[in-house]
């Protein structure tokens, strides 16, 4: 089956800790991004890359990291900079530059106390 | 600044009846737009788009109008149904500015009533 998987589906962290959200696709698509989603708010942009080894800050990057090694993997770290980590965040992945129609995955929730 | 607006939170509809779910967008050069379906606790699903050089794009019960003049968009549902109920994304794209990432409004959640 071709998607994209998150893991985990819940994720509890104590404050100060840095956390690793993974996020795998074996669709083949050359983009993936990372999304935050709070509650009454739209999906929130925090990084993206378009090839292996090269991303871009997207609109609320501040307190967090990406790699992107692998076409296949794109890791979120959420730091310990990162203000108010508690939400739900989104991995999507795109076929390619000529395509807009992008795909998620299911989701990672996590809660920070 | 939300680029992409879904000014009602919120909507009720009887099943069977229309849903219209609308959006509005500021900037004058998105291109491309969609509609996203999002159940509690899920990624959000593609559910239809629409590109700027036609004003109406159909899939089954749903369908998409675009008003580029008004720079508003709206999706119908018909007939809507129970299993409709989610919340739904409107978002914009602009081919060339920042490899066409997408541009998400707040939502609007839909109930369909049995």
């Amino acid at each position: 089956d071709g998607g994209i998987t998150q893991s985990p589906k819940y994720l509890f962290r104590k404050e100060g800790q840095n956390v690793t959200l993974s996020c795998e696709q074996n669709l083949n698509h050359d983009a993936m991004y990372w999304y935050r989603q709070d509650p009454g708010q739209g999906l929130r942009l925090i990084y993206y890359s378009q090839i292996v080894n090269d991303f871009q800050k997207g609109d609320i990057a501040e307190g967090y990291s990406v790699s992107r090694e692998k076409k296949e993997s794109f890791p979120l770290t959420v730091t310990s900079a990162q203000k108010n980590p508690t939400a739900f965040y989104l991995c999507a992945s795109r076929p390619g530059l000529e395509s807009y129609e992008q795909y998620f995955g299911p989701g990672t929730r996590l809660t920070v106390t | 600044d939300q680029q992409v607006k879904q000014n009602s939170p919120s909507l009720s509809v009887q099943e069977g009846r229309i849903s219209i779910l609308n959006c509005d967008y500021t900037n004058s050069m998105f291109d491309y737009f969609l509609w996203y379906k999002k159940y509690p606790a899920e990624g959000p699903t593609f559910l239809i788009s629409i590109s700027s050089i036609k004003d109406k794009n159909e899939d089954g019960r749903f369908t998409v109008f675009l008003n580029k003049s008004a720079k508003h968009l709206s999706l119908h549902i018909v007939p809507s149904q129970p299993g409709d109920s989610a919340v739904y994304f409107c978002a914009a794209s602009a081919r060339g500015t920042g490899a066409n990432n997408l541009f998400f409004g707040t939502g609007t959640r839909l109930t369909v009533i049995p």
